[in-house]
């Protein structure tokens, strides 16, 4: 069955980094784009970037745009989510979901990044 | 952008009976290709997003057949016949249409029993 797992998260001071990845089992990961949606504490869904199976596009929402990017190692069935120049308001659980078509079929169980001072 | 409209934002409802949660897109979802990408997903307390509906009306597999989905162009309905326990969560509707460049969701209806 498909399994996402996501890590790398954690507490952060504002203007710092972190990395996020998410690895992939029981599907073919190379052959389909992956996307990382966030949710805030007590807030709702919010897409943040999409990558496709062959690294080739990259879309970001705006929100994250020049400060977040998006990657992908298929040797590793691994996707990652490289984040700069954090803010209070990127404070969430981000979840890595998987493409079906042009929406979403399955979703990791989330990894909390807290950016604060 | 489109713009995703959920109503209500919280609908107590009594086990047994029918909830609807209601989904307006600011613009068309009928595809070039056709299709109507418009999706729907349950998330239980504590837990990831779990899709239930997808192209407006078909059920993922293992959603009990009290979900339904409905509607098309700019409006879209989420019916479940008969409320169980296990349905409590926020229900959140999202586009496919208009990506890229980006996915949208509605901002989520809370179910909770009366």
């Amino acid at each position: 069955q498909v399994q996402l797992v996501e890590s790398g998260g954690g507490v952060v001071q504002p203007g710092g980094s972190l990395r996020l990845s998410c690895a992939a089992s029981g599907f073919t990961f190379s052959s389909y784009g992956m996307h990382w949606v966030r949710q805030a504490p007590g807030k709702g869904l919010e897409w943040v970037a999409f990558i496709r199976y062959d690294g080739s596009n990259k879309y970001y929402a705006d929100s994250v745009k020049g400060r977040f990017t998006i990657s992908r190692d298929n040797s590793k069935n691994t996707l990652y989510l490289q984040m700069n120049s954090l803010r209070a308001e990127d404070t969430a659980v981000y979840y890595c979901a998987k493409r079906s078509g042009t929406a979403i079929d399955y979703w990791g169980q989330g990894t909390l990044v807290t950016v604060s001072s | 952008d489109v713009v995703m409209t959920q109503s209500p934002l919280s609908l107590p409802v009594t086990l047994g009976q029918p909830a609807s949660i209601s989904c307006r897109s600011s613009q068309s979802l009928v595809h070039s290709d056709g299709n109507t990408y418009l999706n729907w997903f349950q998330q239980r307390p504590g837990q990831s997003p779990r899709r239930l509906i997808y192209k407006v009306s078909n059920r993922d597999s293992g959603v009990p057949d009290r979900f339904s989905g409905s509607g098309s162009g700019t409006d879209f309905t989420l019916k479940i016949s008969r409320v169980e326990a296990e349905d409590v969560g926020v229900y959140y509707c999202m586009q496919g249409t208009h990506w890229p460049p980006r996915l949208t969701f509605g901002g989520g209806t809370k179910v909770e029993i009366k």
